[in-house]
């Protein structure tokens, strides 16, 4: 029978335009939070990450903003590019671990 | 630097086996991580070491699997023996220090048959 896997939720962007990645973190006591893009067949590779003494941090092409009065991550990433199509994960990272606890994640297409 | 390195990339076995998955993470390193990855539960901790020592194990599913690392340079995952649920991308990832990034490698794709 088919075998019921984890449902990705799925972004659907036109190339060039914006994206926004939602995610919703589990632990008020997290302090350090990573996002990660992982293309298929290859393994999650760190895009940008945070820590909880800021709301905002800028890469290159990549913002991502913490909200830590509803517990929520965004990852934005202007003028996409098919090469941004991936699964995008964030990470948590409680402050009295060393472990990341990984979310669901969200599949960014891109499409022409 | 090589980054993450990991051995085999794919593997195929047949249920019974034992199964050995090596890692080599960044020099310099000092946490050693160990990942499952599947369709149904995503990406999950196993195990992770600390110079070498284990520190965390209590993701590990049961007896059949074990990780050491014998030296700051290679670490190894095994199954033994394997089961054909144990199908799954296994990834090994490091980090300089506590609470920085973790940097994986390209994975290991096990088929148990």
């Amino acid at each position: 029978g088919e075998s019921v896997g984890l449902h990705l939720p799925t972004l659907s962007v036109q190339e060039g335009d914006n994206s926004i990645i939602n995610c919703a973190y589990s632990n008020s006591a997290s302090d350090y939070f990573i996002w990660y893009k992982q293309e298929s067949g290859k393994g999650p590779q760190f895009i940008i990450d945070i820590r909880s003494n800021m709301d905002k941090r800028q890469g290159q092409r990549v913002t991502v903003l913490l909200n830590k009065t509803v517990k929520h991550l965004s990852l934005q990433i202007a003028a996409t590019q098919p090469g941004d199509s991936a699964v995008y994960f964030c990470a948590e990272n409680m402050g009295n671990t060393d472990k990341l606890i990984f979310g669901t994640g969200t599949r960014l297409q891109v499409f022409p | 630097d090589a980054g993450v390195i990991q051995s085999p990339r794919h593997e195929v076995t047949e249920m019974g086996q034992e199964v050995t998955l090596r890692c080599k993470p960044i020099s310099g390193h000092d946490y050693l991580f160990w990942y499952r990855q599947t369709m149904m539960r995503g990406l999950e901790l196993l195990i992770y070491f600390n110079n070498n020592v284990p520190i965390d194990d209590s993701g590990m599913p049961e007896d059949r699997f074990s990780a050491k690392m014998p030296n700051a340079s290679f670490s190894t995952l095994k199954i033994q023996p394997s089961e054909p649920r144990d199908s799954a991308v296994y990834f090994c990832a490091s980090s300089f220090v506590r609470k920085e990034t973790q940097y994986f490698g390209p994975g290991t794709r096990l088929l148990v048959l």
